[in-house]
């Protein structure tokens, strides 16, 4: 069965301390993996795409990393605004083009000052 | 510029009514997406729109879901003789043509079923 799961669900970090958060999957043909944050009572916004292993992307505090099994969101030095629900989705390769995604059910990052 | 935007924000119904969300994509995508988070829960798909192709209902967790998009923006989400394990965030997404593009979410419509 194709699965997200992220690890751990919840987290809690001092300002400046610099942690990773972990996504796995099992999927038949990845033909991407997205990062998203989610605020409480928003919708999630979009962080990162990656397509292939060894693949790298950085975006201010914020770096996601991409192996054939598993996606890390690495967090440098965090700040309290960083406070969120981190979200990861794949997205299947398919017959077609239907392209919905398959998240897991998200890491709370909780960054107290 | 605009992005997603959903309305209502909040929704309260009697079990057993019939309810409608709506959606607006952001101007010019032709891809729209239907998903709902439950407490505790992932994103689950709903169901999928893409320009004027029949749209992908795989995730539909019963009949008593449907959608439609008319003129290939707005999109209708109705659940009818809603049920409690309704209660849900029902998130609209679109992208802009390929299914491999980023799909950007609006706020949700928050439903709650007594």
């Amino acid at each position: 069965e194709d699965q997200v799961t992220q690890s751990p669900e919840a987290l809690r970090l001092q300002e400046g301390e610099s942690s990773s958060l972990n996504c796995s999957y099992t999927v038949s043909g990845l033909r991407g993996l997205f990062w998203y944050r989610q605020d409480p009572g928003k919708g999630p916004e979009f962080l990162f795409t990656l397509y292939s292993a060894g693949e790298e992307k950085e975006k201010e505090r914020l770096k996601a990393t991409l192996t054939k099994k598993e996606s890390f969101l690495h967090i440098t030095a965090p700040k309290p605004e960083d406070s969120a629900t981190y979200l990861c989705a794949v997205q299947q390769i398919r017959g077609g083009s239907q392209g919905n995604l398959i998240f897991g059910k998200g890491t709370k990052l909780s960054v107290k000052p | 510029g605009a992005g997603v935007s959903q309305s209502p924000s909040n929704k309260v119904t009697e079990k057993g009514k019939d309810v409608e969300l709506r959606c607006d994509p952001i101007s010019g995508h032709t891809a729209l997406y239907w998903y709902r988070q439950s407490l505790g829960q992932g994103l689950e798909f709903l169901i999928y729109f893409q320009g004027n192709s029949a749209p992908d209902k795989s995730g539909l967790p019963s009949d008593r879901f449907s959608a439609e998009r008319t003129g290939g923006s707005v999109s209708t989400l109705t659940i009818q003789r809603t049920q409690q394990e309704d209660s849900a965030v029902y998130l609209c997404a679109s992208s802009l043509a390929e299914a491999t593009d980023t799909q950007y979410f609006g706020p949700g419509t928050r439903l709650t079923v007594l």
